[in-house]
């Protein structure tokens, strides 16, 4: 099956400083890439997603890369605020169920 | 309605009762699953139900027993449960031609004593 790898576990960054975290995955034919946010109490909220067939999408101060060949994928915060404080977990999918990374908590200081 | 509703929001149940978790989703969407979650760790697949058939069943034990009564609706029945079986339980639903989107409910936060 699909081995996802998430890093890091814990992320700890300034108000203002941009967060970066990244996955790498196992299986070349998974085609969707998702990230969720799971704020304290809370379900997973899908916050962006990329297919295999793009290599960067952008949401405002979000964004995540895809790099098919090397088998990872990345999400970028900028500007990071307090309220982008929480768990983020990367998803990947192959042909028919979601795969889920171990997690990232990222607290934002003020 | 984009939404998928999970009731009870919280359920406090001792080691000998019986009691139900309840989804429903009225999107179209014919995939269903239900999901376990402890305390920041990943969502853990239990069960998925595609055109409301039992498709995957993750090894769980049986004292967890799913059904769909119909393309809305998803059920999990709870019985003789353990004191580890305490966690956020998450249903979800995706769409049949979609890329692979999961849309989660709110959970169900049960605390079995």
């Amino acid at each position: 099956g699909e081995n996802v790898e998430q890093h890091p576990s814990t992320l700890s960054v300034q108000e203002g400083d941009s967060a970066v975290i990244k996955c790498t995955y196992s299986d070349s034919a998974s085609n969707y890439f998702p990230w969720y946010k799971q704020e304290l109490g809370k379900r997973p909220q899908l916050i962006i997603d990329i297919r295999s067939n793009v290599g960067e999408k952008k949401d405002q101060r979000i964004a995540v890369t895809l790099n098919k060949t090397a088998k990872h994928f990345s999400l970028h915060i900028t500007e990071t605020q307090p309220e982008d404080s929480a768990v983020y977990f990367c998803a990947v999918r192959g042909s028919y169920i979601p795969t889920f990374g171990r997690g990232t908590s990222l607290i934002v200081h003020p | 309605d984009t939404e998928v509703t999970q009731t009870p929001k919280h359920l406090v149940m001792g080691m000998t009762n019986k009691k139900s978790l309840k989804c429903e989703q009225h999107m179209g969407h014919r995939a269903m699953y239900w999901y376990k979650q402890k305390a920041k760790k990943p969502p853990e697949l239990m069960f998925v139900y595609s055109y409301e058939k039992l498709s995957i069943n993750e090894s769980v034990p049986s004292r967890f027993s799913p059904e769909c009564p119909n393309s809305s609706l998803l059920n999990l029945h709870l019985h003789a449960l353990q004191p580890e079986d305490s966690a956020l339980y998450l249903c979800a639903s995706s769409p049949p031609r979609g890329a692979g989107e999961l849309f989660f409910g709110e959970g169900s936060r049960l605390t079995v004593l």
